[in-house]
């Protein structure tokens, strides 16, 4: 079963301030995911990764797949206390069709 | 914007009862999926349904867990005696196809007492 590690586990930061945050896997994934999930709300969808190497950008966010598809990391430009949430990545087993998601980094950004 | 809703967003049930999560999957979807999370926890995948059946569960996905797709526009979740461990987040979430993106709903919030 694929083991997803999330770094930090929390984080908070000053307005304005850059952040990266990790996702580490035990095995290669297929695809690579990262949602952002509000307090009494499902997760969204934020990207989908899976090329090695591969680097997408979403206004701030710059998300970017590990060579060797084992990891990836999320950056994010400038910090805005709308960015607070909680950041998942997950594997999109095809095979299956289910999603595999790690615990998530918890960001809290001040004012 | 279509969207995944839920009801309740909020249930309390004694040990033992049965409860039934109700979701409206966005209507022209059609894989259908329960997952859950339990307080701390990551989300944790229970079931896709496809076709009125269940394509793939999990572990955790027990003989005291159902769905169902009662008619053209519900999808819900069953489950028989509820155990303290059950208490949890549910989300239920639908996708156009196999392997598309999963819209999720906002979530029930069951406790189990």
């Amino acid at each position: 079963t694929q083991l997803l590690e999330q770094s930090p586990q929390f984080l908070s930061i000053q307005e304005g301030e850059n952040l990266t945050v990790y996702c580490n896997s035990s095995s290669v994934f297929s695809s690579l995911q990262w949602y952002r999930q509000e307090p009494g709300e499902g997760p969204v969808l934020l990207v989908t990764v899976v090329t090695g190497g591969e680097v997408k950008k979403l206004k701030r966010l710059t998300f970017q797949f590990g060579d060797a598809r084992k990891d990836s990391s999320l950056h994010i430009t400038a910090a805005q206390t709308g960015d607070t949430g909680l950041y998942l990545c997950a594997e999109a087993v095809y095979r299956d069709d289910k999603i595999i998601f790690g615990k998530g980094t918890r960001l809290h950004i001040l004012p | 914007e279509p969207e995944v809703t839920q009801t309740p967003s909020h249930q309390v049930t004694q040990m033992g009862q049965e409860v039934i999560l109700r979701c409206v999957p966005i209507s022209n979807h059609l894989y259908f999926y329960w997952y859950r999370q339990i307080l701390g926890q990551k989300v944790e995948f229970l079931v896709s349904f496809y076709n009125n059946e269940i394509s793939e569960k999990s572990e955790i996905f027990d003989d005291q867990f159902s769905v169902e797709r009662p008619d053209g526009s519900n999808f819900t979740l069953k489950i028989r005696s509820t155990k303290l461990e059950d208490s949890a987040m549910y989300f239920c979430a639908s996708s156009e196809n196999a392997h598309n993106e999963q819209f999720f709903g906002p979530g029930t919030r069951l406790t189990v007492l």
